[in-house]
């Protein structure tokens, strides 16, 4: 089965300052990587997906891009963050033939300042 | 545009009562529905899709394409079922879900 690293574990950062979250998967190649933004009473909302390297599907429009340089890499990344940027974000892998099962890693915590 | 319901935040219950979950979904095409669930500090993690019409842990739940809805039930609840509970949807040949907000099950002793 795979296996999701992601860190930090929490964050917290300043408004107006960088950001960079890292994920990576073991146990499959040439995974589907998602991120999700988690909050209370609203559920996952999926920000991007990625099926192979370099490729990157944006959901929402927002202030993040994503980043998938290594096939079991995928970093989410903000020049300039927002308060609003605050919440807590999850990074997910599927195999290539079964998007429907993915496998979650244990998510960032990110504060904004 | 394509949209999961989870009508219920929290449903709470008594142990060895039954639980039933609500989903519904819109979507005009042929959905997958899944159930996902996450239990109190562990990941997020697949509990059953209504293609292979299995039971897993004593939950079951139909597809009923007329209601569009895709109810997750269980006849006793058993306090190790306390959990959030998610559900979520796959269109056709994507590679995404659409999650619903989620509902979280209460099972008290």
């Amino acid at each position: 089965s795979q296996t999701i690293h992601q860190w930090p574990a929490t964050l917290v950062q300043p408004v107006g300052s960088p950001l960079s979250l890292e994920c990576t998967v073991e146990g499959t190649s040439n995974p589907n990587l998602y991120w999700y933004r988690q909050a209370a009473g609203r559920g996952l909302q999926l920000l991007f997906y990625s099926v192979g390297i370099g490729q990157i599907s944006s959901e929402v429009p927002q202030n993040l891009s994503a980043s998938r340089p290594q096939d079991r890499q995928f970093i989410l990344s903000s020049k300039k963050l927002l308060l609003s940027d605050s919440g807590f974000y999850l990074c997910a892998a599927s195999k290539g033939g079964q998007p429907y099962e993915q496998y979650f890693g244990p998510g960032t915590r990110l504060t904004v300042t | 545009a394509q949209r999961v319901t989870q009508p219920e935040k929290l449903l709470s219950v008594f142990k060895g009562a039954p639980v039933e979950l609500k989903c519904n979904y819109s979507y005009s095409g042929s959905p997958e529905l899944f159930w996902y669930v996450q239990y109190s500090r562990q990941r997020l993690q697949l509990l059953l899709r209504h293609i292979s019409r299995e039971s897993i842990k004593g939950f079951t739940a139909d597809l009923n394409k007329g209601e569009t809805s895709f109810h997750l039930k269980k006849p006793f609840a058993q306090e190790e079922d306390s959990a959030m509970y998610y559900c979520a949807l796959r269109m056709d040949s994507s590679y995404k879900l659409i999650f619903g907000s989620g509902t979280r099950l209460l099972v008290r002793p």
